[in-house]
């Protein structure tokens, strides 16, 4: 069975760039979980989707962030403009069930801005 | 906030050694679940356990052991014979029951197992 996938795997863009990531959750999983690591924050939960619906903004930084979920079976999470201080692993994960499950996580987005 | 706290920032042993990386965890609520996770070098969390707060029974797989102490609210994991293979960060993790069901995320301890 196909984990979570994520895409790019690497991104190397300049500030004031847009950049876009993406997720498909694993099939049948119900809730997506974007979130950012970096060595001073650790893991920072960004936002939660679940039934494709945002549950959960909180984290999110800046309305440079924003996130979409259009379909169960793929996210989006988009920073425009772009700053450096957003470099860091991206992960996106998803959950199946009613909330008390394990989550799965992809193998992450490494983002460097310029 | 209601923290997780993982107080071994790094721990280096040598290959055969136990090692057991501690969690203590802060919560008001009866019911929650605790979780580990491993991030080896190539980057990805991958889940070794759940246990919910219900569930004091220690849990054992292969090399790997969890003692859930709810009067202490510790949650700690141990590897017995360790080997290189271990080496990764380990990271604790807490979701209350509640509606807002995110994880509470420990810092992580990162392990070093020398050959």
């Amino acid at each position: 069975d196909a984990g979570v996938i994520q895409s790019p795997r690497h991104e190397v863009t300049e500030m004031g760039q847009e950049v876009t990531l993406r997720c498909k959750p694993i099939s049948g999983h119900n809730s997506l979980f974007w979130y950012r690591q970096t060595m001073m924050r650790g893991l920072e939960l960004l936002i939660y989707f679940n039934n494709n619906v945002p549950i959960d903004d909180s984290g999110m930084p800046e309305d440079r962030f924003s996130a979409k979920m259009p379909n169960a079976s793929f996210s989006t999470l988009k920073i425009q403009p772009s700053e450096p201080r957003d470099s860091a692993v991206y992960f996106c994960a998803s959950r199946s069930g009613t909330g008390y499950n394990e989550q799965f996580f992809g193998p992450g987005t490494r983002l460097t801005v310029l | 906030a209601q923290k997780v706290t993982q107080a071994q920032t790094e721990i280096s042993v040598v290959e055969k050694e136990d090692v057991t990386l501690d969690c203590v965890y802060e919560t008001r609520d009866t019911t929650y679940y605790l979780f580990w996770y491993k991030q080896p070098p190539s980057g990805e969390l991958v889940f070794l356990i759940r246990r919910n707060s219900f569930d004091e029974q220690n849990e054992i797989s292969g090399r790997y052991s969890w003692n859930f102490q709810k009067s202490t609210s510790s949650f700690n994991f141990t590897i017995t014979a360790s080997q290189v293979v271990d080496s990764a960060v380990y990271f604790c993790a807490r979701q209350d029951a509640g509606n807002n069901r995110k994880l509470i995320w420990g810092l992580g301890t990162s392990l070093a197992v020398n050959p």
